[in-house]
């Protein structure tokens, strides 16, 4: 089985921008979750998929949202952009359900805001 | 709220010897599920095991093995006859249950391992 996929691998931007990141899961995961990564805050979980509905969300702005459409993939956008949007944004799925299954990453989309 | 603890920020080893990286965590929930990943320097995030508040055995993958400690709220990784591959970071993570009934991930800060030959 082909593993997560994610595209852009890597993107530059510049503060204001919007910008939209996308990622497709293993065949057959229907949950879909996105994780932001920094040297200081770690990983932090921004939003689950799963069934094209949010099923759960983290503690970030409303300027990160995010949709899945039937094939399960799924991309997240953040707008106007800031400084300390910069990091390493990883998508993961999973089967999905109601059990706490194990995630599979994909390698991330580097983002600098410049 | 949920919370994982990993209070070694960076473990050293001797190639071919066993290490334990440290992990505890705190939750209200009775269902629950510990995960350990591995993060070399490329950035992906690799998952290794998996054990469930309500598995009596402890999960084993190989070298790795996860010492769960239930009582204790801790959930070790042990991993035994050390390479030099696996010099990476290591995250300890859970998911439990929330209010809204959906499980919700909570990474530990990681504990970077390098091995020595």
């Amino acid at each position: 089985k082909a593993g997560v996929t994610q595209t852009p691998r890597y993107l530059i931007k510049t503060r204001g921008q919007q910008v939209t990141l996308s990622c497709s899961p293993i065949s057959g995961h229907r949950s879909v979750s996105w994780y932001q990564q920094t040297p200081g805050q770690g990983l932090q979980f921004l939003f689950e998929y799963f069934s094209e509905t949010q099923r759960n969300k983290g503690n970030f702005p409303g300027r990160f949202s995010g949709r899945q459409f039937s094939n399960s993939r799924s991309e997240m956008n953040v707008s106007t952009l800031e400084l300390g949007d910069s990091a390493l944004y990883l998508c993961a799925s999973s089967p999905g359900g109601e059990e706490p299954y194990e995630q599979y990453f994909g390698p991330g989309t580097r983002l600098t805001v410049t | 709220a949920q919370k994982i603890t990993q209070t070694q920020p960076g473990m050293f080893v001797q190639e071919k010897e066993a290490v334990t990286l440290d992990c505890t965590y705190d939750t209200s929930d009775q269902s629950y599920g510990l995960f350990w990943y591995k993060q070399p320097s490329s950035g992906e995030m690799i998952f290794l095991i998996y054990q469930g508040s309500y598995d009596e055995q402890n999960a084993t993958e190989g070298r790795y093995s996860l010492n769960f400690q239930k009582a204790r709220k801790s959930a070790n990784l042990v991993i035994s006859a050390s390479q030099l591959g696996d010099s990476a970071m290591y995250f300890c993570a859970m998911r439990g249950r929330s209010s809204g009934g959906s499980y919700i991930p909570t990474f530990g800060r990681g504990t970077s391992l390098i091995v020595h030959p």
